[in-house]
């Protein structure tokens, strides 16, 4: 399965400001997906990061607040905008190399914003 | 009603006994399931995937898939003190690609 090194591991960061989380995956991936993870609660898909076009979001996120690239099968980035202290969660990316092999997690970023 | 539903816990297991995780999803169209384990403070980790109905063994873990019932059941075999953590069920729909999780169920082995 597929390794994804995720950086920064964590971060605090000042209201109003932007953070940008980056996943870098050992091999070529056909997806990548950015979920949230709050404090004792499950996992919430922010979206799906599609190489070549834009990404897919859920319902109640979007682009303006959390854009993302994926330039290749290998990287994609999240970018947490204009934050505030609801903002502060830890984000997860996660990658498949196919759809039925399981899907991968990075490390996580915990983010605290103040 | 959630999409994907689980018993939040704790589940409390003494060393030894077996662990049983259940959950229930509400897409009939869900095809793929997977199993996820989740220590405090870190990433899930895939531990069982799922396809067909039936069980499916792998060391300690069987997973159970019921898609009349739709349902998924995750067995511990000789818990180990080691297995405490927060279990995931996660099911892909048909054609999707992405997995919806559940809230987790939190299984505490008790030496």
């Amino acid at each position: 399965s597929a390794v994804i090194s995720q950086k920064p591991s964590r971060d605090i960061c000042q209201r109003g400001t932007s953070l940008t989380i980056q996943c870098q995956v050992d091999s070529q991936v056909t997806m990548m997906f950015w979920y949230r993870q709050q404090p004792g609660q499950s996992l919430t898909l922010i979206a799906t990061a599609n190489q070549g076009s834009e990404a897919t979001y859920e319902s109640g996120f979007v682009i303006d607040k959390f854009p993302i690239s994926r330039p290749n099968l290998t990287f994609s980035t999240l970018t947490v905008s204009n934050m505030s202290p609801e903002d502060s969660s830890i984000y997860l990316c996660s990658a498949s190399a196919q759809r039925d092999y399981g899907y991968t997690f990075g490390s996580g970023t915990r983010l605290t914003v103040v | 009603q959630k999409e994907v539903e689980q018993n939040s816990g704790p589940l409390s297991v003494p060393e030894g006994a077996i662990a049983s995780l259940n959950c229930t999803y509400s897409d009939r169209g869900s095809q793929s399931f997977f199993w996820y384990r989740q220590y405090s403070g870190k990433s899930p980790e895939l531990i069982m995937s799922i396809y067909s109905n039936g069980d499916k063994e792998d060391g300690r873990f069987t997973a159970q898939l019921n898609k009349a019932s739709q349902y998924v059941s995750l067995l511990i075999r000789d818990s180990q003190p080691s297995d405490s953590a927060t279990y995931l069920c996660a099911p892909r729909a048909q054609g999707a690609q992405k997995l919806v999780f559940g809230q987790g169920t939190r299984l505490t082995i008790n030496p």
